[in-house]
């Protein structure tokens, strides 16, 4: 079965660092998502992005993020300037359409910690 | 979008049946149910979506009443591994993101 996969799977960085978090959509879907969790919390929606141009973003979603896709296979998450409240897990997804039926299918997770 | 309830968690053993309930009072006309799955340290995954009455998978059933402001989530004869955190979705056309509530902590024990 097709899947979507993360790297690093765990990333420790210093605040004010900028990281990349790296991820592999399912090869034909169309729409790519990044959510993160932090520790003990409720998954949250970052942004979506879809035909190169985000399309949905939520208020976490500051200008310390941007999101790419530098070729044809990978989508990328940046964070500028880490701060400590940064840390949590971030989950890439991706699905073939948008909306309610089509399933949104998750990657592992990069686990960043932010020192 | 419409806000949903469901129970924190609940303890079962293996080989019993599994119900969890969400209640979602204002759901939309457009909108559908949709539930994942979340391992500790892993994505959520999705398990089953439905509209109206009832949908079966190979993993679970989701029985939806003629009102739709509620949902029951049934995992039959559940085992070690169905321990996760279960979340229930209700989302429409508005958009492509999933909106995750608290979820419901399930503990499956010998």
């Amino acid at each position: 079965e097709p899947e979507v996969t993360q790297t690093p799977s765990h990333q420790v960085t210093q605040m004010g660092q900028e990281v990349i978090l790296r991820c592999v959509p399912i090869s034909n879907h169309l729409y790519f998502y990044w959510y993160r969790q932090i520790l003990g919390q409720k998954v949250e929606f970052l942004v979506s992005f879809y035909n190169n141009e985000i399309s949905e973003k939520s208020e976490i979603f500051d200008d310390q993020f941007s999101v790419e896709r530098p070729d044809g296979s990978n989508f990328t998450l940046k964070i500028r300037s880490t701060k400590l409240e940064d840390s949590a897990m971030y989950f890439c997804a991706s699905s073939e359409e948008q909306g309610p039926l089509y399933e949104q299918y998750f990657g592992p997770g990069t686990r960043l910690t932010v020192t | 979008l419409a806000k949903t309830t469901q129970p924190i968690s609940m303890d079962s053993y293996e080989g019993q049946e599994v119900n969890i309930t969400c209640s979602h009072n204002n759901i939309a006309t457009n909108d559908y149910i949709t539930w994942y799955q979340q391992f500790p340290s892993q994505g959520p995954r999705f398990i089953i979506q439905g509209y109206k009455t009832k949908v079966t998978n190979e993993v679970a059933s989701l029985f939806i009443p003629a009102d739709r402001k509620s949902s029951t989530l049934s995992l039959p004869r559940v085992s070690l591994s169905d321990t996760a955190v279960y979340y229930c979705l209700v989302g429409g056309n508005a958009g492509n993101m999933l909106t995750f509530g608290g979820g419901t902590r399930l503990m499956v024990k010998p």
